[in-house]
Formats: C-alpha cells, structure tokens, sequence
C-alpha cells in the first residue's frame, strides 16, 4: 500500500457525462500528480499540483480540469466524456515537487465510457 | 516517435534465469531515469532510480544507464516468480524532474 488514495475504483458512464475523480496523496505529501494509462498511449502525465498551485502541466485535455484543495486533496474532473478516454487514472503524491522526490502511485480508478 | 521506447515483450523466462530490460530514449535533455513495477490492476512501484549515466544496484536489481547510446537497462538476478509484472522505464529532464515520460511496459512472466 503506497499510502495514496484513489476514489471511485472503477466507474462505468456514459458518453457526453462528467465525471469527478478523487486522491488523498500520502500525508505529509504537497505534491500531486495525474496519469493516464491506456493501451495504445501507455502511462501519460497529465499535471501536477504542489500545496494548492498548478506546477505542471501535460498532455491534458482542455475537457479535463484538476485542482488541489487546501486539505491537499486532488479531483481530476473529466467533462464530455468521449469513448477514448475510457482508461486507467492514476493519482501519485511527493513529498515536494522537488528533484529526486519518490513519487509514489495510487491503485487507479478505472474509468469505461461506454 | 515516442520520447521513450520499449519493447512490449511479452517477455516469459525460466525461474533463476537472468532478466534484461531495456529501452532507448530521444531527448538528450533526459537526466533522471527510473524503472517501475506494475502489477495487474495496481499502481507502479518504484524500483530504481538513476540519475544520469552508470549502474545502481539493489539486490537482485541493476539498473544501468548509457547516455552516449540513450539507452537504459534493467537486470534481474535469480529472478523469481514473484517478479512476473509488467516493467515500465521512465525519464525525466532536470526541469521537468516530476513529469515523467514512461515507456510502453515490458510484460514479464517468470515460470516456475
């Protein structure tokens, strides 16, 4: 158990729906991250948050927002879902943005657009 | 082209044999190179990481990194098979030291 938490596990919707995605990173950790994994993209990073700020920002979708709330908490919300996006979402949290941080990866949530 | 390559295997080897893992990488600015351990339907897992060119070792776990032939590899002594997982590279510049740029995976089996 890498201490991060991934909420919902899976999730099933439909086209054209919005859905909200939710991480509690390992305590005492400030920075968070978002990944996408599917099967022809492979493991993408989407964006980082450190202590409430937007650090990083990936390939993301303009129809994908995140924000990181003062208790340090993360929701990646994925809005006009399109059957492409169904893929595996994964949360990861650091220490610090800093170089060299281990960044340590939740379970995932499985998302299906169906 | 895709920054970092690997090949997708599937890889299946014998328990006690040796494993190598390796993928080739583009940018030249890459400094920090990591391999992670995924197994089905979890998160990765930090394995090694090393930063720019040598060997790390960590029991029966060498990564080795190449700059001159941006090319980084992952050992596996005695493997067991525990270790069948799917292994991703991943690298990252100094600036962008948190944004990582992951290889495809190597699925590897390791039989009994």
């Amino acid at each position: 158990d890498s201490g991060v938490t991934q909420t919902p596990k899976h999730l099933i919707t439909a086209t054209g729906q919005r859905v909200t995605l939710r991480c509690s990173p390992r305590s005492g950790d400030l920075s968070v991250y978002w990944y996408q994994q599917s099967l022809d993209q492979g493991l993408q990073f989407l964006i980082q948050y450190y202590n409430g700020e937007e650090r990083a920002k990936g390939n993301i979708l303009e129809r994908f927002s995140a924000q990181q709330f003062p208790d340090l908490h993360s929701e990646l919300n994925l809005s006009s879902l399109e059957l492409g996006d169904s893929a595996l979402y994964f949360c990861a949290s650091s220490v610090s943005g800093a170089t060299g941080n281990t960044i340590y990866f939740g379970e995932g949530s499985w998302l299906t657009v169906v | 082209q895709k920054e970092v390559e690997q090949d997708p295997g599937p890889l299946s080897v014998p328990e006690g044999a040796i494993v190598s893992l390796n993928c080739t990488y583009s940018n030249s600015a890459f400094q920090y190179f990591m391999w992670y351990r995924q197994y089905s339907r979890k998160g990765p897992e930090l394995l090694m990481y090393t930063y720019s060119s040598g060997n790390k070792e960590d029991g029966r776990f060498t990564a080795q990194v190449d700059k001159s032939s941006k090319y980084i590899s992952l050992f596996i002594r005695d493997s067991q098979p525990s270790d069948s997982a799917t292994y991703l590279c991943a690298s990252s510049t100094i600036q962008g030291a948190q944004k990582l740029v992951f290889g495809q995976g190597t699925r590897l089996t390791i039989n009994p």
